[in-house]
This record gives C-alpha cells, sequence and structure tokens, in this order.
C-alpha cells in the first residue's frame, strides 16, 4: 500500500552516529504512531501524535526523537545510536477517534 | 498495563483445514480490537476487528469471537490457502495505544 511511505527501507549504522527515519502517510490520517519489532519484542508501541503534537511516549530512552514538520508527516530521529537498536521501526496512522491503524513497510535498521 | 497473550505460537497446516487462534488481554478499559497479518519481510496488514459491544464478526473465511467477562478472543480462519501462511498479532487498543500479542506463526502446506 503506497498511501504510506517509509524510507530507507534499509539502513546500516556505526554505533553512535544518528539516523532519520522517515514517514509520510497519503490517507488524511491525523494521529500517526511509530512501533519497533525485533526479535526480543514482536511489536512494540513507541510513540503516537494527533494533529502534530504528541500524545504518549512509550520509549525510555530520549535518544529517540519524533518530529512531525506536516501533519501527514512524522519521522524519528534517533541519536547516539547502539546496536541494541536494530530493528524494524514502523510507522502506522489512523483517524483520530478511529482506531483501525494502517502500517507502512517499515525501516529495518541494522546498527554495526 | 495492558498485556496481550496469543496462543498457540505457530500452526502448521494442510490446506483446506481450519485454525483456531487464541488471545486473551488483562486491561477491561480496551474497547476495541484489530487483528494484523504480517507476511515475510512485509508491512502488517489489517484484517478483522470486533468492539468490546459485540460477540462476533465474520468476514469471509474469516470468524472473530469476543467474550468481555473472560477478557477472551478468538480467531477462527476456514478453508486455508498457502496464501494464508503469516503471522497473526491479536492486539488491544485503548486511548489510541495498540498493545499487540506475541504473535502466531501460521504455515499452510500445499
Amino acid at each position: 500500500d503506497p498511501k504510506i511511505i517509509q524510507k530507507p527501507k534499509y539502513l546500516v549504522a556505526v554505533t553512535g552516529s544518528e539516523k532519520i527515519l522517515i514517514c509520510e502517510q497519503y490517507l488524511g490520517h491525523n494521529a500517526m504512531y511509530w512501533y519497533r519489532q525485533s526479535a526480543k519484542k514482536p511489536l512494540e508501541f513507541m510513540f503516537s501524535y494527533s494533529y502534530q503534537k504528541l500524545m504518549d511516549n512509550q520509549t525510555a530512552s530520549s535518544r529517540f526523537q519524533p518530529q512531525s514538520s506536516k501533519k501527514n508527516h512524522l519521522d524519528l530521529q534517533i541519536t547516539a545510536l547502539k546496536p541494541d537498536d536494530s530493528a524494524t521501526y514502523f510507522c502506522a496512522s489512523s483517524h483520530q477517534g478511529r482506531d483501525t491503524q494502517y502500517f507502512g513497510p517499515g525501516t529495518r535498521l541494522l546498527v554495526l | 498495563g495492558e498485556q496481550v497473550e496469543q496462543l498457540p505460537s505457530s500452526l502448521i497446516v494442510q490446506e483446506g483445514a481450519s485454525v483456531l487462534i487464541n488471545c486473551s488481554y488483562t486491561d477491561s478499559a480496551s474497547v476495541y480490537f484489530p487483528w494484523y497479518k504480517q507476511e515475510p519481510g512485509k508491512r502488517l496488514q489489517f484484517i478483522i476487528d470486533i468492539r468490546s459491544n459485540m460477540e462476533r464478526k465474520q468476514t469471509q473465511r474469516l470468524t472473530l469471537l469476543f467474550d468481555k467477562k473472560t477478557k477472551h478472543l478468538s480467531l477462527h480462519i476456514t478453508a486455508t490457502q498457502p496464501g494464508d501462511s503469516a503471522i497473526y498479532f491479536c492486539s488491544a487498543t485503548s486511548n489510541n495505544r495498540i498493545f499487540f500479542g506475541d504473535g502466531t506463526q501460521l504455515v499452510v502446506k500445499p
């Protein structure tokens, strides 16, 4: 489904570096989310945004910072990368108040 | 917080068989339960949902049953096909946050 775009598809980074994961949705949704999927935890909620405002943050580390420059964008900046950050990061979106969330294709991050 | 458990963790069946995936949750405040399917290397794909004021929902070969008292859901897939092979995730949603189960890996052999 090309209506939720995530870039890049694959990303290799070195420990200590910084990367930005891009997410754009063209579904007209006003709520966007980030999730992480790894071998340790199959699917883990990270953040939710509604109308470009942070609604919920379940990520303990401040190294993960979502950025919303437009209402259909929610990027994820990750600083001081660690090998444990290696995972697939999924962006999702929904209509606020309607609960079905639709997922993007994911960005697979490998930190060496 | 909400905890979602799914069983079994994996299923291997022959094409044409029916399968049952069970799911339980803990937070009575959860009111919406979407299910997703994920094929290898692909995105999560929404397949069916149910709200807490319903007991049953059916679409094509999928039937989803919900028991509010026991906080239990079950997904029944009939006439399975090799294309149904994927990981199936149960989830519980409250305040726009989804809590996922660990998934059930279904393999349908031709």
